[in-house]
């Protein structure tokens, strides 16, 4: 079946480096990939969403891979700042339909 | 004001109970979804619907019920034969496929 994953340790990392989550998937040839942000007791927000054929997709300081090879997406913040901690969660579509699947999620703290 | 807007913030309900959560959507959005979140760990997906009167079992529909009368509703029924509703609930809705999706700010179920 198809699955998700993401590391489910808190990353901790200090302000103004660069933080870099991973989503692995396997069993699966999604069409994209998409990347949300969510704070506690809140929902998830939407960040990026990356195509197969990108290799990578930038905004602002948010930067997404896409490995279609390694089945692997990437998500670099640089510069990151306390006001990034939140947890990060990865989704992938299921074909044919419009079903998400969504990752564990990484929470993510900037110390200052 | 376009959003979707869940309803109450806050749910107790004493076991044995029916209860019914409350998601209403002025997007225009086709597709609504119900996501249940449990402390540290991802959505998993209970119901989703891509049109009115049409809707899918997801991967947790065991203890829920779901309607789609309208394209702005889609009411979330959490029965007495759910044995652990205690949880975080989302909904969701986006425009179809290949586009993001969208959530409301969640409902916390509590039985007591």
């Amino acid at each position: 079946s198809q699955k998700i994953e993401q590391n489910s340790e808190a990353l901790n990392i200090q302000e103004g480096k660069t933080a870099t989550l991973t989503c692995n998937y396997t069993n699966y040839s999604p069409a994209y990939l998409q990347w949300y942000r969510q704070d506690p007791g809140r929902g998830p927000v939407f960040l990026l969403l990356i195509r197969e054929n990108e290799k990578e997709k930038r905004k602002e300081r948010l930067k997404v891979t896409f490995d279609t090879t390694l089945k692997q997406s990437l998500f670099h913040i640089t510069a990151s700042q306390p006001a990034d901690s939140a947890t990060y969660l990865c989704a992938l579509p299921t074909s044919g339909t419009y079903k998400y699947i969504f990752g564990t999620g990484t929470r993510l703290k900037v110390l200052a | 004001d376009g959003g979707i807007t869940q309803s109450p913030k806050y749910l107790f309900r004493k076991e044995g109970q029916n209860v019914t959560l409350s998601c209403e959507q002025n997007l225009n959005h086709d597709a609504m979804y119900w996501y249940r979140q449990d402390p540290g760990q991802g959505l998993r997906l209970i119901y989703y619907s891509q049109i009115v009167n049409d809707f899918q079992k997801g991967d947790i529909a065991e203890g829920y019920s779901v309607s789609r009368e309208k394209k702005e509703s889609f009411p979330l029924t959490v029965t007495s034969a759910q044995k652990n509703p205690t949880a975080f609930y989302l909904c969701a809705t986006s425009t179809g496929f290949n586009t993001e999706a969208f959530f409301g700010q969640g409902t916390r179920l509590t039985v007591v």
